[in-house]
């Protein structure tokens, strides 16, 4: 049971470049999320997904995509990167139970944008 | 907008000492307040919770205080141990949210030996 892995670890992009962040989780959870970690900002929600083929916006969706065509994974896309993306990025899965909102993150992956 | 207020950003404490987190919430709507623990190079986890039908929620050496009057919650961390060294998020959430938490600042907390 790996729980949440994220791909890749570590990414360097230049300016204009593009990549896809892959999420998977094997909780078999409903929800899943993606955060940027920034020094002195906690961690703030950039998109989320309540269910398969459903996405939403978060606090600071702009400048990024997702996409969740299966239950076990959430793809998280920049298309044009630009230095202020440069951060660690998490994505974290929760079940639907209306009583836990117990949250589980991946190790994380830090971007940077050059 | 930051809808909740952590502090401090960082915390220095002796070994055996109590650490103590405090984070403040403006949307009333809230109802249930976690407690996130990250280790360096790592993502965050679980570490405690409470709703605010309780005033306190104790888990070993953890406790959340919630003042649901004034809007605000705090970590304690009792007899603190070098262990305990991490950063530590507060969050909210309410049920109609889709789990959604918004999460504080974040305090950097160092217990020394």
């Amino acid at each position: 049971n790996a729980g949440v892995t994220q791909t890749p670890k570590f990414r360097v992009l230049k300016t204009g470049q593009s990549m896809t962040l892959l999420c998977a989780q094997d909780m078999n959870h409903e929800y899943m999320y993606w955060y940027r970690q920034d020094p002195g900002m906690g961690l703030r929600l950039i998109h989320y997904s309540v269910g398969e083929g459903t996405t939403a916006k978060g606090e600071v969706p702009d400048g990024y995509n997702v996409s969740r065509l299966k239950k076990q994974n959430f793809l998280l896309g920049l298309e044009s990167a630009a230095p202020s993306q440069t951060s660690v990025y998490f994505c974290a899965s929760s079940s639907f139970t209306p009583t836990i909102y117990e949250q589980y993150f991946g190790p994380g992956t830090r971007l940077t944008v050059t | 907008q930051q809808q909740v207020k952590q502090s401090p950003q960082s915390l220095i404490v002796q070994k055996g000492g109590i650490s103590i987190i405090n984070c403040a919430y403006e949307n009333t709507a809230f109802d249930y307040f976690p407690w996130y623990q990250q280790f360096p190079g790592k993502g965050p986890a679980l570490l405690i919770a409470i709703r605010p039908d309780v005033s306190e929620k104790k888990e070993g050496r953890f406790t959340i205080s919630f003042n649901k009057s004034a809007k605000q919650f705090s970590l304690h961390i009792m007899d603190s141990q070098p262990g305990d060294s991490a950063t530590y998020f507060c969050a909210a959430s309410k049920e109609t949210s889709g789990s959604r938490l918004t999460f504080g600042e974040g305090t950097q907390l160092t217990v020394n030996p």
